[in-house]
């Protein structure tokens, strides 16, 4: 199975300030990679496909990079709706594995 | 536009057995596979199982592998999910997702193993 590994699990910043997430693969996925915002009682909301692909609607101020075995996540300013957890996910191979998740709050 | 609406969830007890539904339009369903997901209270989030848009191949996470038995019913439009011998380590709500991840998820489904 691949593992996900992201970091860090939670993080607290100020509004305005720019925010990276990480994420490693135990092998190489190549861009299979997907990122998702979660909140509170809600189901996941796509908001990064293929690794750096931004999904029709989301902001610009969330971006993706990285291939094979590392990835990031950035929000470039934060804003007091980003408040969630975030979440990693590759679809290279099954079984589909999903980093740890990494809760941003506001400082 | 594309709705995934799952149901059956609710209270069950340990050893018993839960099975879920969910209720696909908007798309045709029967090009698509079709995954579930959980997520524990206060947890990540684990895929279980995962089935081929003609229901000839599916897969299952080992934590419910020999247990489950995922299946759809491509003229009802619907996916179905089954565990047997269930724990409160089972306790989740259970997402229909459209292939492997991606834009298309249910509202989820709370299934709470408990005596």
């Amino acid at each position: 199975d691949i593992q996900m590994t992201q970091s860090p699990s939670s993080l607290s910043a100020s509004v305005g300030d720019r925010v990276t997430i990480s994420c490693q693969a135990s092998q190489d996925i190549t861009n299979y990679l997907n990122w998702y915002q979660q909140k509170p009682g809600k189901a996941p909301k796509l908001l990064i496909s293929d690794a750096s692909n931004l999904e029709t609607g989301v902001p610009s101020r969330f971006s993706g990079t990285g291939s094979g075995t590392h990835f990031s996540f950035t929000i470039s300013s934060l804003q007091p709706e980003d408040i969630a957890t975030y979440y990693c996910q590759q679809y290279d191979r099954l079984p589909l594995t999903f980093g740890g998740g990494t809760k941003v709050q506001i400082k | 536009q594309v709705q995934l609406v799952e149901s059956g969830g609710g209270l069950v007890k340990p050893g018993g057995s839960l099975r879920l539904s969910c209720a696909a339009s908007g798309f045709n369903f029967s090009d698509y596979y079709m995954s579930w997901i959980r997520q524990a209270p206060g947890k990540g989030l684990e895929w279980v199982s995962y089935i081929s848009g003609a229901g000839d191949y599916s897969k299952y996470a080992d934590s419910v592998q020999g247990r489950a038995v995922i299946s759809r019913d491509n003229a009802k439009r619907s996916l179905y999910l089954q565990v047997y011998s269930v724990s409160p380590e089972d306790t989740a709500v259970y997402y229909c997702v459209r292939g492997n991840g991606g834009v298309y998820w249910g509202q989820g489904a709370l299934v709470t193993v408990s005596s």
